[in-house]
Order: structure tokens, then C-alpha cells, then sequence
């Protein structure tokens, strides 16, 4: 399968605690999204990289957020000192277009 | 607050029916839709796409009808099957810049199949 991959699938941590998530897109896709969803909720925009800059980062990314994709590839969405309010799904989507997003099954971050 | 919505929040069908899901926009400056599909544990996948110049498009088993008098979104679904079972939500675009965080979803409407 060549879709995108996220890892892990299930993340549990204690409040405080740093996170951190990998994305792998789509090998020929330069274009990187992140987006966090709660349940009932569609997913909300986090931050987008075309190849290797980060061009786009919404106010919900807060300062305790980082995200990095260092050679244009595989990308990393770092939360430190991790909230309860932080508990949601975590999606990564590769594209060429905005139109085409591609979306992985997501990283389920549940914050105790 | 977000200008995207679904008018219900879940929609229940027998198998084998046709099934409609609606959605409500208030963007007027909304160009393009996109309706997408979420199965539990995964993530939304692309069912279908109309331009705001267009009122209806058609693909397999599905059409997406658009009214932009009345700013509204529907899809549906002829012959429901089991595998229909989702989360069903509607996202626009809006071109603010071209940017990235143009792509808004709504809260989803989930499509349950009775056999």
C-alpha cells in the first residue's frame, strides 16, 4: 500500500508529557497537511509544508505545537507539555493540489 | 463559527434504499465542494467534488447536488450497502489567498444501514 502512513496509530500519554508523530505521505507528493479532528467533528487545519517549508500554520497551533519535515519527505507534528484538551485524532494528508487531499488513518492521541 | 454544517447528525436507511445527506453552507464566496467519506478508524477518503458553477454531478452511485440560492449541499447515495456505513462530511473551499487552511469541513452526518 503506498498511501499515506502515520505512526503510531494509538498514543497515550500522561498530562505534561511531550509527544511526538511521524507522517509518511505519499512518495511523490510535495504537498504536507496536518489537521486534528475531535469526535463528531470534521478535521480542523493545523499547518501545511510544500516540500520542506512550512507555509501556512493556523491559530489553533499553539506555541506548544511544532511541526518539521526536514528533507521534503516524511513529516513530524511535536506536542510538548501535552493537555487533556490535546486528546483528538490526529491526521496527516499528502497531495499535489489542495483539491486531492490524501489522508492517513491518523495517530489517536488520548491525553490522561 | 464555522460556515459549513450538516443538518443531521446521524441518518439511518434500510439496505438497499436510497439515501440523502444534507449540507448547509453560508460562504457565498465558496468555489468549489468536496464530500468525504470517514470509516470508523480511518481517514476521510474522497467520494466527490462539484464546482460552484455547476448544480449537480454525478459518479458511481453517487450525486452531489448543489443550490447556491439557498447556499446547499447534498449527496446521494442510490442502493445503500453495508459499506456505505460512515461518517459522511461536506468541506468547501474557499479561495482566501489560495491558502491551505481554505478547506473547511463540517461536523459530519453518520450514514447507519439497517439490513
Amino acid at each position: 500500500d503506498t498511501g499515506v502512513s502515520q505512526d503510531p496509530r494509538h498514543k497515550i500519554t500522561k498530562r505534561g508529557q511531550n509527544v511526538t508523530f511521524r507522517c509518511d505521505p505519499i512518495s511523490e507528493h510535495n504537498r504536507l497537511y496536518w489537521y486534528r479532528q475531535t469526535l463528531g467533528q470534521g478535521p480542523e487545519f493545523l499547518t501545511y509544508f510544500q516540500n520542506e517549508a512550512q507555509l501556512e500554520k493556523s491559530r489553533l497551533l499553539s506555541d506548544r505545537f511544532s511541526a518539521e519535515r526536514p528533507k521534503g519527505s516524511f513529516s513530524t507534528l511535536e506536542i510538548q507539555r501535552t493537555e487533556q484538551g490535546d486528546s483528538a485524532m490526529y491526521l496527516c494528508a499528502s497531495s499535489t493540489h489542495l483539491l486531492t487531499l490524501h489522508f492517513g488513518n491518523g495517530t489517536r492521541l488520548t491525553v490522561t | 463559527g464555522e460556515s459549513v454544517g450538516l443538518h443531521l447528525p446521524t441518518l439511518s436507511v434500510q439496505e438497499g434504499d436510497n439515501s440523502i445527506i444534507n449540507c448547509a453552507y453560508s460562504n457565498s464566496a465558496s468555489d468549489y465542494f468536496i464530500w468525504y467519506k470517514q470509516e470508523s478508524g480511518k481517514g476521510p477518503q474522497f467520494i466527490i467534488d462539484i464546482r460552484s458553477n455547476m448544480d449537480k454531478r454525478q459518479g458511481q452511485r453517487v450525486t452531489v447536488l448543489l443550490n447556491k440560492t439557498v447556499k446547499h449541499l447534498s449527496l446521494q447515495i442510490a442502493a445503500t450497502q453495508p459499506g456505505d456505513s460512515a461518517v459522511y462530511f461536506c468541506a468547501e473551499i474557499i479561495p482566501v489567498g489560495g491558502g491551505a487552511d481554505g478547506l473547511t469541513f463540517g461536523k459530519g452526518t453518520h450514514l447507519i444501514i439497517q439490513p
